[in-house]
């Protein structure tokens, strides 16, 4: 059973577009999501994290928008650059545990 | 660099041999974890320690699967009588406890199970 289910499953963009990838999940003790991004040959690196007491959280050119009526968060990447390029989790944990549940990645490419 | 450290990068072995592999995480942090990542697939949790203490495990950590981390510091994952659905990257992340969430990942050892 997957927890978290993320789309798309890849992802292609022009330079200065805005990348968006979507998850949702069932379980309400989830409290902590984190999305990280991973390059080839390297493990994933956190971006930015969210808790459910708000509703968006910006840093940079990455901004988390999270519903939680609808159990729902997305990434949105502003600007986006080739440098981008790479694979994105989103991932939830709930209180009490300190494992990632991953969703199974979106592969972003940002054409120049 | 005092990132998170795995050794070694990639292994490649016969099914039915042992293979062991080694995280030495970020100096301070004292919150150890295990993932599994196959092909196309997010990182799936695998154990957890505090210091020395392992508190948590998954269920894909069948009895061929052992963790240790005996000093609070390294640790190592061995894998008894391999076998090719073993085939994944492992990787291994630190973080500090009292309530700082972030999980710092190391490269991760590639396993390829023949």
């Amino acid at each position: 059973q997957q927890q978290v289910k993320q789309s798309p499953q890849s992802l292609i963009v022009q330079k200065g577009g805005i990348s968006i990838i979507n998850c949702a999940y069932e379980n309400t003790a989830f409290d902590y999501f984190p999305w990280y991004q991973q390059f080839p040959g390297k493990g994933p690196a956190l971006l930015i994290a969210i808790r459910p007491d708000v509703s968006e959280k910006k840093e940079g050119r990455f901004t988390i928008s999270f519903n939680k009526s609808a159990k729902q968060f997305s990434l949105h990447i502003m600007d986006s650059q080739p440098g981008d390029s790479a694979t994105y989790f989103c991932a939830a944990r709930s209180g009490g545990s300190e494992k990632l549940v991953f969703g199974k990645g979106t592969k972003l490419t940002v054409n120049p | 660099d005092t990132g998170v450290s795995q050794n070694p990068r990639h292994k490649i072995t016969k099914r039915g041999q042992n293979v062991t592999f080694r995280c030495d995480p970020i100096s301070e942090h004292n919150r150890l974890y295990w993932y599994r990542q196959t092909l196309g697939q997010g990182p799936e949790f695998l154990t957890y320690f505090q210091n020395e203490a392992q508190l948590e495990k998954s269920r894909l950590l069948s009895d061929r699967f052992s963790a240790e981390r005996p000093k609070g510091s390294f640790s190592t994952l061995e894998i008894q009588r391999t076998e090719q659905g073993d085939s994944a990257m492992y990787l291994c992340a630190s973080s500090l406890s009292a309530g700082r969430e972030t999980q710092y990942f190391g490269p991760g050892t590639r396993l390829l199970v023949l």
